[in-house]
């Protein structure tokens, strides 16, 4: 079956620091991966996402590569903000059939970003 | 513009006792929908899912159940919790073509005691 491995945290970081989150997966078929946010007292959103191998999503200064030759899709920011606190969630969804949207996510990295 | 609506935000219960989660949409008709939880330390786990009134997939046997009544509402129940059903709660809708992004409500942290 599907599953996710996120890196733990906590990650603590100083403002404009460079930003990696690790993420890799197991999947069959060929899944669409995503990077989820949830930012502290709000639920979850969607914060970037590739469809493809080699695909780079990227949103808000955050990007991530589909890489399937390492089964990975790393977060990284080069310069994080205070404003980017939150937890971070990577998941993966197989598209059609009867996958109805499911995804199987990671169990979220909470990052700190200090002034 | 769609929205989602998760309540309560919070909740505490003794074991044994009913529970009743519900979640709402506007603005979208015919969403699927979904029930995630999330237990401490763990990742999001799907519950239930839903592509229309009164159908129902549950992904993981449990004390829990959950119904869709109407088009864009859909209830998370348990006739007894118990302590292993703590955790935060999150409804969720997406369109239904084919693979479509998540829009996830703010959840419910339930502490059952």
């Amino acid at each position: 079956g599907n599953s996710v491995t996120q890196m733990e945290g906590p990650v603590t970081l100083s403002e404009e620091a460079f930003l990696t989150i690790n993420c890799t997966y197991t999947a069959t078929g060929y899944p669409s991966l995503f990077w989820y946010v949830q930012y502290p007292g709000e639920g979850l959103q969607l914060l970037l996402k590739a469809t493809k191998a080699d695909d780079k999503g990227s949103n808000k200064g955050f990007e991530a590569t589909y890489r399937k030759e390492t089964t990975s899709f790393h977060l990284e920011k080069g310069s994080v903000q205070v404003s980017d606190s939150a937890v971070y969630f990577c998941a993966l969804g197989n598209a059609g059939g009867t996958s109805y949207g499911k995804l199987t996510f990671g169990q979220g990295t909470i990052l700190t970003v200090h002034p | 513009s769609q929205t989602i609506h998760q309540w309560p935000a919070t909740l505490v219960q003794p074991v044994g006792s009913p529970l009743s989660l519900e979640c709402t949409v506007e603005g979208t008709s015919n969403p699927n929908l979904y029930w995630y939880r999330q237990a401490a330390g763990r990742g999001l786990q799907l519950l239930f899912y839903s592509v229309g009134i009164g159908q129902i997939s549950s992904e993981v046997p449990q004390n829990l159940s959950a119904s869709r009544p109407q088009d864009r509402q859909f209830i998370l129940s348990s006739k007894k919790l118990l302590l292993s059903d703590s955790g935060f709660y999150l409804c969720a809708w997406s369109g239904t073509g084919g693979f479509e992004k998540l829009f996830f409500g703010s959840g419910t942290q339930l502490s059952v005691l």
